[in-house]
């Protein structure tokens, strides 16, 4: 059982194109954090948010945590084809991370 | 600073064979994990160790085993490896704090036969 579900799963836009990936949860988090994954590599950190209805911005990435800190979006402005990857969010409990599923990004030039 | 380490970058097992897969990290971090990834399924948490000679449960830890005898080092050892076992296996580290970035180090692609 996933305690974080990501939508959508995957997704192919054209380059220029504006994009909303989201990551729910029933559970409470005490923050939480979007990576993303190369092929062949590890994640990497892009953001970490940690209270409730925060609004972080990454050039054009704008990322936001849920006012009851249980669900976060992540929305790309004018998508680049170097935004091409797997976005995962990740939610810490205490000791323990949990990620979603990912969605699988392609931008087309 | 080399950051998170992994070795192997890929190995093949039968059932029944055991192996360790090696974690190293020099950024002195106290917090280390290991993830399991297999498609669709996003990273979920194996084993995780806050400091040396701490180390507890995450979301799937059956069929495998860790030990922290130094803050640099966190190896996981499978006892019998079995097919469901073979994902990628991703090493990573952070400062204590959830609030922290993990690192992660490149994986560790197994396949069990």
């Amino acid at each position: 059982t996933q305690l974080l579900e990501q939508s959508p799963q995957f997704l192919s836009i054209q380059e220029g194109e504006n994009l909303t990936v989201y990551c729910n949860s029933s559970s409470v988090f005490s923050s939480l954090q979007w990576y993303r994954q190369e092929p062949g590599e590890g994640p990497v950190l892009l953001v970490t948010v940690v209270t409730g209805g925060e609004v972080k911005k990454l050039k054009r990435l704008t990322f936001q945590f849920g006012d009851a800190r249980k669900d976060s979006s992540l929305h790309i402005t004018a998508a680049q084809p170097g935004d091409t990857g797997l976005y995962l969010c990740a939610g810490a409990d205490f000791n323990k991370f949990y990620f979603g599923s990912g969605t699988k990004l392609n931008v087309k030039p | 600073n080399a950051g998170v380490t992994q070795t192997p970058k890929f190995q093949v097992l039968k059932t029944g064979q055991s192996m360790t897969l090696q974690c190293a990290q020099d950024m002195n971090h106290e917090y280390m994990s290991w993830y399991r990834q297999d498609p669709g399924m996003g990273l979920r948490l194996i084993h995780y160790s806050v400091g040396a000679g701490i180390t507890d449960q995450g979301e799937v830890p059956n069929g495998y085993n860790v030990s922290r005898s130094t803050t640099e080092d966190f190896p996981l050892r499978l006892l019998s490896a079995a097919p469901s076992q073979t994902s990628v296996y991703f090493c990573a580290s952070t400062w204590r704090s959830s609030y922290n970035e993990q690192f992660f180090g490149p994986g560790t692609r197994l396949t069990v036969l």
